[in-house]
């Protein structure tokens, strides 16, 4: 069965800082990754996904097949960047996502 | 309207009531999905409908949980029975097959006391 894992539930850094957020994947196919984000009083939405090789609103995020792991990068933290996030996987063929338990990021100013 | 719509936001019952939990989504998406979210815990996946049919309901934790989406847009969640531990949000999400990328509604918070 596939399972993700956020090890951390809370993350905390100041303003103008790295940010990283952990995001490890268990599973024998080949996946699809995404991370999911929600801001305070808004809904769930996409932030990213790895096949998009996008950066959106500074963030990255690299598919790490050896490793297992799909962790979620910002050079510089921004208070805006605030919220929930959520690693989430989809089974090649199928279609519902696996959510990992999420990670509460908070920016410090 | 341009989003997922999920009525009722809020919802009170006692122990061993009926619910219906009612999700409209974004006109023209054919995948609908329903997933559960307890305090301090993600989505956990609950049924994915492809167009009327359920494609997919191997996340219904038992057999007191049914949806259903009989015209292929608005899908009802139902729990008979209700007990304490159905307490969560239920989120509602639609989007285009096999995309990834899920539209979520703002959930229908069930309290059961």
């Amino acid at each position: 069965a596939q399972r993700v894992t956020q090890p951390e539930k809370l993350l905390s850094v100041f303003k103008g800082a790295p940010v990283e957020l952990k995001c490890n994947y268990s599973y024998s196919g080949s996946p699809e990754l995404f991370w999911y984000v929600q801001y305070s009083r808004q809904r769930l939405q996409l932030l990213l996904r790895h096949i998009s090789r996008e950066s959106i609103k500074g963030f990255t995020a690299d598919l790490n097949k050896g490793e297992t792991s799909f962790h979620l990068k910002k050079p510089f933290a921004q208070e805006e960047d605030s919220a929930m996030y959520y690693c989430a996987l989809k089974r090649g063929g199928a279609d519902g996502l696996t959510f990992g338990k999420g990670t509460h990021l908070i920016i410090q100013p | 309207g341009a989003g997922v719509s999920q009525t009722p936001s809020n919802k009170v019952t006692e122990k061993g009531k009926y619910v219906e939990l009612r999700c409209d989504p974004i006109s023209g998406h054919t995948a609908l999905y329903w997933y559960r979210q307890s305090l301090g815990q993600g989505p956990e996946f609950l049924i994915y409908f492809q167009g009327t049919g359920a494609a997919d309901d191997s996340g219904l934790p038992n057999d007191r949980f049914f949806a259903v989406r009989p015209e292929g847009s608005v899908s009802t969640l139902k729990i008979q029975r209700t007990e304490r531990g159905d307490s969560a949000v239920y989120l509602c999400a639609s989007g285009q097959a096999a995309s990834g990328e899920l539209f979520f509604g703002e959930g229908s918070r069930l309290t059961v006391l």
